[in-house]
């Protein structure tokens, strides 16, 4: 399958500062990729979704200008976190998606861990 | 009602056991379907894509009920290594954003 990768893999940040996570697609163009957000022994939520080239669509209840969202090429998609308080903390995922002979199929990057003190 | 639902489990199995989970959903509309496996931590990893009546690899079988509007995931032979939680997801809008089930656990005892 396709390959994503996420970076930093977990960070640890204070109240207040802003992080950014980068996903990257390794081996295919991503037009659209996809954010979700995951509480512990929570489903994955869909926070947004990334379009290259435009403004990403944001879920109801995510607020666009703490959370925001670049893409600014076809392989590459990054959320900042801005002003990060604790209850932010949370398992952070992004996928992009591939078109392939099935149809489409989202691969996801390994995550990134934010825990904020 | 959700547009994805999942029995939460946990499924609690020996080994060598056949296991089935079932997944709803809402939008009849849907043409794609996809069983997603979550270890503990970690990110999902695609299992199996439905795309019509149903799909084998291998201990692994997904079959779609679209009248009723489900998707079953079928596991024979339980190993301990299957022991994680499976996700449901069905494409949703107009970006085929992927709306994901609450997950169902599953423990391999031996």
């Amino acid at each position: 399958g396709a390959v994503v990768s996420q970076h930093p893999s977990r960070v640890i940040c204070k109240s207040g500062t802003s992080v950014k996570i980068e996903c990257r697609s390794l081996d295919f163009q991503a037009t659209t990729m996809f954010w979700y957000r995951q509480f512990p022994k929570q489903s994955l939520m869909l926070m947004a979704t990334s379009n290259e080239g435009s403004k990403a669509t944001y879920e109801q209840g995510v607020e666009k200008d703490k959370f925001l969202i670049n893409h600014a090429s076809l392989t590459l998609s990054t959320l900042t976190v801005t002003s990060a308080h604790p209850e932010d903390s949370s398992f952070y995922i992004c996928s992009a998606r591939q078109r392939d002979r099935g149809g489409e199929t989202q691969y996801f990057g390994p995550g990134t861990r934010l825990l904020v003190l | 009602r959700k547009e994805v639902e999942q029995d939460p489990g946990p499924f609690n199995v020996p080994e060598g056991a056949t296991v089935a989970f079932n997944c709803t959903y809402s939008n009849s509309a849907s043409q794609s379907f996809f069983w997603y496996r979550q270890d503990c931590r970690k990110e999902p990893k695609l299992l199996m894509s439905v795309y019509s009546s149903g799909n084998e690899d291998g201990r692994f079988t997904a079959q779609l009920n679209r009248a009723s509007q489900y998707i079953s995931l079928l596991i024979r032979d339980s190993k301990l290594s299957d022991s994680a939680t499976y996700l449901c997801a069905v494409p949703s809008g107009g970006y085929n954003k992927l709306i994901f089930g609450a997950g169902t656990r599953l423990a391999v005892h031996p």
